[in-house]
């Protein structure tokens, strides 16, 4: 199984919005609303960020947002701040009961 | 506030073992809604999902590393453990596990960075 596409790097202003794209197939990310977005800081462990698709745990801000359409799935930062510079990873469940993860997105806040 | 800790050797040999464990606190790793993760991230890459346990000692793993892997649970110690096969340079990589709740990681160990080197 390959890992989500995601693009490598995404970039915006601050205050500005961006998406990050996390495209699969039919038997992970486009089957299930089982799609969970995630935050990672350089050397720290991710950060559940959104959960079923467009989900947001308790904590989290709601400047992040999830939706999905076909066969990707997609991570909208609203009102992009300086601290939103560091890395994403989308995850799926797939149809053969395992996970895959996105190939991870850097988001630079110009 | 749950929280999970692993620990382990850093620095493991060609050919040999890897073994890592997992101690949870703040919540009793027998719980009925949670299966215990265990995922990796070679360096400068993406994550990879291992495999989980549930407090039952039911486990599932990721087929491209099933031949390799055995994940156990010692409930008595609130742990549950990694152990992987002959490793190679391919298994270097900071080693995390993770509490599942449905299908997402809520909790996570801050990692454990493994180094296959002679």
């Amino acid at each position: 199984q390959s890992a989500l596409t995601q693009p490598a790097s995404v970039s915006g202003s601050p205050g500005q919005s961006i998406t990050i794209s996390c495209t699969g197939t039919s038997s992970d990310v486009g089957g299930y609303n089982f799609v969970s977005w995630y935050q990672q800081h350089p050397g720290k462990a991710p950060k559940l960020i959104i959960y079923e698709v467009t989900k947001r745990p308790s904590g989290v801000s709601d400047r992040f947002s999830g939706s999905k359409y076909g066969n990707t799935a997609s991570l909208t930062i609203s009102g992009l701040q300086a601290e939103d510079e560091v890395d994403y990873y989308c995850s799926s469940y797939t149809s053969t009961a395992t996970y895959l993860f996105g190939t991870g997105t850097k988001v630079t806040v110009l | 506030q749950v929280q999970l800790q692993e620990s382990g050797p850093g620095l493991v040999k060609p050919s040999q073992t890897l073994s890592l464990s997992c101690t949870v606190s703040g919540g009793s790793i027998i719980s009925e809604t949670h299966y215990w993760t265990w995922m990796r991230q070679r360096p400068g890459e993406g994550l990879e999902w291992i495999g989980y346990i549930y407090y039952s000692g039911t486990t599932y793993y990721n087929p491209s590393l099933k031949s390799r892997v055995i994940i156990s649970v010692d409930t008595s110690k609130n742990q549950f453990s990694l152990t992987l096969r002959s490793v190679t340079d391919a298994d270097t990589a900071v080693y995390y596990c993770a509490r599942q709740f449905f299908q997402y990681w809520d909790y996570w160990g801050q990692g454990n960075l493994v180094i296959v080197s002679s």
